[in-house]
């Protein structure tokens, strides 16, 4: 079935390191990709998205391109934060369906 | 415009104990997920509905799992009898038009049970 591989935290930084979190996707069909953070305390939000092949997904500075030829979604963002320090989840869906998530990153951000 | 509501926030049962968790969607959302997060993973679907019709619970324990959404607005999940392995958080989230896996899905804060 579905099912979505991402790397496994937790991931530590100092801050403005260039971060990667890689995140791989089963091929059936012609999902939609998406990165959900979780910051402490809260609950999940939706960081960006991609729709279909070679598409780039952006916001707050994090970045995510739709590879199929490699199958994979790997989130990026060149100067981290503090504030980034939160849980991410890399996740497919497609049409009415609902998403399969990886097992998250946590990452953590020292000053 | 306000986000997707849960109650309770935590839970504490003993094992073979009933619990039921609640959930109201954004307003004039038609599709509400629940998921379930066991700690150290990411959400599982348990259910979906689409108004007060159910698209998919292929991943619902029926044994002791149950769900229902009346009137196509608020929607409960009850839990009957609780296993020491139902400790997660339950997530709520719902979309607008039933294409969740293209748009944005809105999540709930989530309730966190504890079996114990």
């Amino acid at each position: 079935g579905d099912s979505v591989t991402q790397m496994e935290g937790p991931v530590t930084l100092s801050e403005e390191a260039f971060l990667t979190i890689n995140c791989t996707y089963t091929a059936t069909g012609y999902p939609s990709l998406f990165w959900y953070v979780q910051y402490p305390g809260e609950g999940l939000q939706l960081l960006l998205k991609a729709t279909k092949a070679d598409d780039k997904g952006s916001n707050k500075g994090f970045e995510a391109t739709y590879r199929k030829e490699t199958t994979s979604f790997h989130l990026e963002k060149g100067s981290v934060q503090v504030s980034d320090s939160a849980v991410y989840f890399c996740a497919r869906g497609g049409g009415r369906r609902a998403l399969t998530f990886g097992s998250g990153t946590r990452l953590q951000v020292q000053p | 415009e306000a986000g997707v509501a849960q109650s309770p926030r935590y839970k504490i049962i003993e094992k073979r104990q009933s619990v039921a968790f609640w959930c109201n969607p954004i307003s004039g959302h038609a599709t509400l997920y629940w998921y379930q997060q066991i700690l150290g993973q990411g959400p599982k679907l348990l259910i979906q509905f689409q108004n007060n019709g159910v698209v998919d619970d292929s991943q619902l324990p029926k044994d002791r799992f149950s769900a229902e959404r009346l009137k196509g607005v608020d929607s409960t999940l009850k839990i009957q009898p609780a296993k020491l392995e139902d400790s997660a958080v339950y997530l709520c989230a719902s979309s607008l038009d039933g294409t969740g896996g293209l748009n944005e899905q809105f999540f709930g804060p989530g309730t966190r049970l504890t079996v114990l």
